[in-house]
């Protein structure tokens, strides 16, 4: 089945900073999303975004599917971007979602 | 706009118990799935439904069963419980597009605790 990597696994950052989380996968997929994980266990969708860049405010993405990466992009970051960050992406099937191990990110003030 | 719902939120019960969870999809989705996420773990896939059928199925145990209903909620049903199945249990919903599963909203989980 498709193998879903994530890196860094960990990440700590002052507020305001930026930083790069990167998911690579190990065949073409039709489906990809991200995640974050509150300390509340709360899954919210961030992007769906099997192919090219979208941007949500200070939080932006894109996924090179022909590369099989993706990368989510925190600009200035703040304390209530603490949490996991997860990427998933579609199984062969089209049926479930495979998650990644996730990149915990703490941010301190 | 509205969002899946999990009801109860919350759950306590002894070993060799059984347990309900309920999952209302958002409306005029037709896919529904359950996934298990146990302590710092990543989701794992348990089972869908789509149009009140199975769909797929993932690392379910035997003691686990599920359906979907004519007003497409589901239940997921859980059976002689044991203390590893203490974990965080999600429904998603999205909508199937020509057997593709578009974008999977979650609902906010049911914490299982197993004594």
């Amino acid at each position: 089945g498709i193998q879903v990597e994530q890196s860094p696994p960990d990440l700590i950052l002052q507020e305001g900073a930026n930083s790069t989380l990167r998911c690579n996968f190990s065949d073409s997929v039709n489906n990809l999303q991200w995640f974050h994980q509150n300390p509340w266990g709360q899954l919210i969708n961030l992007f769906y975004i099997p192919s090219g860049t979208k941007q949500n405010g200070r939080l932006s993405a894109t996924t090179v599917a022909t590369e099989r990466y993706s990368l989510l992009y925190i600009s200035s970051s703040q304390t209530t971007d603490s949490g996991v960050y997860f990427c998933a992406v579609l199984n062969q099937a089209g049926t479930a979602l495979i998650f990644g191990k996730g990149t915990t990110l703490s941010v301190s003030s | 706009a509205a969002g899946v719902i999990q009801s109860p939120r919350h759950l306590i019960k002894e070993k060799r118990e059984t347990a309900t969870l309920k999952c209302y999809p958002i409306p005029r989705h037709d896919t529904v799935y359950w996934y298990q996420q146990g302590p710092g773990q990543d989701p794992q896939f348990l089972i869908s439904f789509y149009e009140k059928m199975q769909s797929d199925k993932g690392s379910i145990p035997d003691r686990f069963s599920a359906q979907q209903f004519s007003d497409y909620h589901s239940e997921l049903n859980m059976s002689s419980l044991e203390l590893g199945d203490s974990a965080l249990y999600f429904c998603a919903s999205s909508l199937r597009l020509a057997g593709v599963d578009l974008e999977q909203y979650f609902g906010p989980g049911t914490r299982l605790t197993v004594t």
